[in-house]
């Protein structure tokens, strides 16, 4: 079964940078689309960036272009996102999320998730 | 940017009624590219209808999506206990960025 399995929370202080990892398992890695999203506390979710796993195309939101990173690591079936100069603001709950298949088609649209990484900036 | 406004913010019902959310997008959203989403304390949200009327991976027939352009209704037709929660829509048109709407708390009245 498609499984996403996030890293563990971390606690940053402002300015500096994170990594955060997706081990992915049960599917062909690179034949899916891969997005992250972030949910800060009480609100609602934010859609980060995602990469096409058939090409490598990346898309990033507007607001996170200038500090976020998408990669992938085919062998290791693993996404990774990369946010630099962080700030108290960016202290949220950060999903991974393969594009969601029927039992006929796949689609672009968000359909597996991972449990959520938990990020904490603070000085 | 495309807005997208949830009504209500909250729906107080109670199990085995009907429940009817709202999300209206500020400008005109394909229907294959508007999702919903539900999502309970401290979970991950979960994929309940995509292409604006096709139903996600075990999703009950209860729920139902319709609309286009820029009006768009999930509705529930008999609350069980597990569907209370809050709901996101979500629009993926050609122009980024990618928006969520503020969401819909459906709450056990």
């Amino acid at each position: 079964q498609v499984q996403l399995v996030q890293s563990g929370a971390e606690v940053k202080k402002p300015g500096a940078s994170l990594k955060l990892s997706c081990k992915t398992s049960g599917f062909t890695f690179s034949s899916y689309s891969m997005h992250w999203v972030r949910q800060a506390p009480g609100q609602r979710p934010e859609w980060m960036g995602w990469v096409n796993g058939v090409n490598g195309a990346r898309n990033y939101s507007p607001k996170f272009q200038d500090r976020v990173t998408i990669t992938t690591d085919t062998t290791a079936t693993t996404a990774y996102m990369e946010l630099s100069s962080l700030s108290p603001e960016d202290t949220a709950v950060y999903y991974c999320a393969r594009g969601y298949c029927s039992s006929s088609d796949c689609f672009w649209t968000p359909g597996y998730w991972g449990q959520g990484t938990l990020v904490t900036v603070s000085s | 940017e495309i807005v997208l406004t949830q009504s209500p913010g909250t729906l107080s019902l109670s199990p085995g009624e009907r429940a009817t959310l709202s999300c209206r997008a500020s400008q005109s959203v394909s229907s294959n590219r508007l999702a919903w989403y539900q999502q309970k304390p401290g979970q991950a949200p979960r994929l309940v209808m995509y292409g604006a009327s096709s139903r996600g991976t075990a999703i009950p027939d209860r729920f139902s999506g319709t609309g286009s352009g820029t009006d768009f209704t999930l509705t529930i037709s008999r609350l069980e206990p597990e569907d209370f929660a809050v709901y996101y829509c979500l629009q993926f048109e050609n122009s980024l960025p990618v928006t969520f709407g503020a969401g819909t708390k459906v709450e056990i009245k």
